[in-house]
């Protein structure tokens, strides 16, 4: 069974960095791409970027360019999405969610989702 | 980049009945190569994350119950649920995957029962 295991919820000062992380298990972390989806409360949803765990290389959605890094670690199968500047804007719900890494991009699985919470 | 609108942005609609949720895109997500339209469905409940329902515009997921359906080409799209079950109530997201630079998401449909 795919799964997509995400870290537990974080609180954040204004300024500060979040890291969160995404473990998958089920298939080979390579094949897929994994991407990351912010959901502010009560929002809809936004693609902030993905990483190719095979290369290391990452596309970023011109919103997060500059705050966002996203990385993979082929040694423990595991996504990483660090958010710098954190302000209260970005108290949100973070999903990770892998798709193919061919033309058929849709998302699935996803993550259980993540709560960051940036308050002073 | 591409923008997804949805249409309406809630609906209520009456247990049994038909409910129709609509998604246009600011230009076409249909590859001429292939002849497939890069859209998605998903169902997202309170407290989860969404659900892949459909992909390439009607092709539905495994295990998505058949009352569910896509149709649509080019920009406009539509997500169909026949028969409106308790179950279905959630907020309804379409997404382009055919710009793989920056893949986008409509503001979603909340449904309802009436």
């Amino acid at each position: 069974e795919v799964q997509l295991v995400q870290s537990g919820a974080e609180v954040k000062k204004p300024g500060a960095t979040v890291k969160i992380s995404c473990k998958v298990s089920g298939y080979t972390f390579t094949d897929y791409y994994m991407h990351w989806v912010q959901q502010a409360p009560g929002k809809g949803l936004e693609w902030m970027g993905l990483v190719d765990p095979e290369d290391g290389e990452t596309i970023y959605a011109e919103k997060f360019q500059g705050r966002v890094t996203i990385t993979a670690d082929t040694s423990t199968d595991t996504a990483y999405m660090e958010l710098s500047s954190l302000r209260s804007e970005d108290t949100a719900v973070y999903y990770c969610a892998t798709s193919s890494s061919t033309s058929s991009n849709w998302f699935d699985p996803w993550g259980q989702g993540t709560l960051v919470t940036v308050s002073s | 980049d591409i923008v997804m609108t949805q249409s309406p942005d809630s609906l209520a609609v009456s247990l049994g009945e038909r409910a129709t949720i609509n998604c246009k895109s600011s230009q076409s997500v249909l590859y001429s190569s292939n002849n497939k339209n890069y859209l998605a469905w998903y169902q997202q409940k309170p407290g989860q994350p969404p659900k892949l329902l459909i992909y390439w515009a009607s092709t539905r997921e495994s295990g998505v119950p058949d009352r569910f359906s896509g149709s649509g080409s080019g920009t406009d799209f539509t997500l169909t649920i026949s028969s409106l079950q308790a179950e279905d109530v959630a907020v309804y997201y379409c997404q382009q995957y055919y710009s793989t630079l920056s893949y986008s998401f409509g503001q979603g449909t909340k449904l309802e029962i009436k």
